[in-house]
């Protein structure tokens, strides 16, 4: 069975600064994926990023970033230079070859940028 | 090109009742899977419909069913609503993943469900 673990529930900080979420994962599969979602008020997901796990590269995306360490079993998500638009809910995620697209989720972590 | 749509955006429904909640995938793609994100959690898997037939399916009981019709598009049917039952219902839309490399699901704006 595959777990995804978020430990930080709510982060609250203020605008321009960075923070990171913490995301941990639990799986037996060789092969899997790795992602993050965003998800505003209005409730959609948003996809921000997809990782395979024979890729390790850490990967940059404007204020986004992402670090993915198999050996710690974590795909961390950090925002630079944060804004108030960036407050959502983030939610991390697992899929595992074997059981096709199907998402295994994390509880999510409430981000509120403050002005 | 028109993404995942769902239909209705809200629904209000009592115990006991049965409801039926209505996905579009977006173009081109023939996988629809079904999850449920009760207030303050993740979403979970409910299944997932690829070529009319139920092929993947989570920890959930018989009162959840679905179809996927021959467009592609799915439906989500809860019989004997439970007040536990209310939630955001997403709905994703992908290639089959069994084809080729991962394809990446595209989410629908969801069902706000909510059972009294």
């Amino acid at each position: 069975a595959q777990k995804v673990t978020q430990a930080q529930t709510e982060i609250s900080v203020v605008e321009k600064e960075d923070v990171t979420l913490d995301c941990v994962y639990e799986t037996r599969d060789t092969t899997y994926y790795l992602f993050w979602y965003k998800q505003p008020p209005s409730g959609e997901l948003v996809f921000l990023i997809r990782r395979n796990s024979f890729d390790e590269q850490n990967e940059i995306s404007g204020r986004y970033s992402w670090n993915f360490q198999k050996s710690t079993s974590s795909f961390n998500f950090t925002i630079t230079a944060s804004q108030v638009v960036d407050s959502a809910v983030y939610f991390c995620a697992l899929s595992v070859k074997t059981s096709g697209s199907r998402l295994t989720f994390g509880e999510g972590t409430q981000l509120t940028v403050n002005p | 090109d028109a993404g995942v749509t769902q239909s209705p955006t809200h629904l209000i429904k009592t115990r006991g009742q049965q409801v039926t909640l209505r996905c579009s995938p977006k173009s081109g793609h023939d996988t629809v899977s079904w999850y449920q994100q009760a207030l303050g959690q993740g979403p979970q898997f409910i299944f997932q419909y690829y070529e009319e037939e139920e092929r993947q399916r989570g920890n959930f009981p018989d009162r959840f069913s679905g179809h996927q019709f021959p467009n592609y598009s799915s439906e989500l049917n809860v019989n004997a609503l439970l007040l536990g039952d209310s939630a955001l219902y997403l709905c994703a839309s992908s290639l089959d993943p069994s084809t080729s490399s991962y394809n990446e699901q595209f989410f629908g704006p969801g069902t706000r469900l909510t059972v009294l």
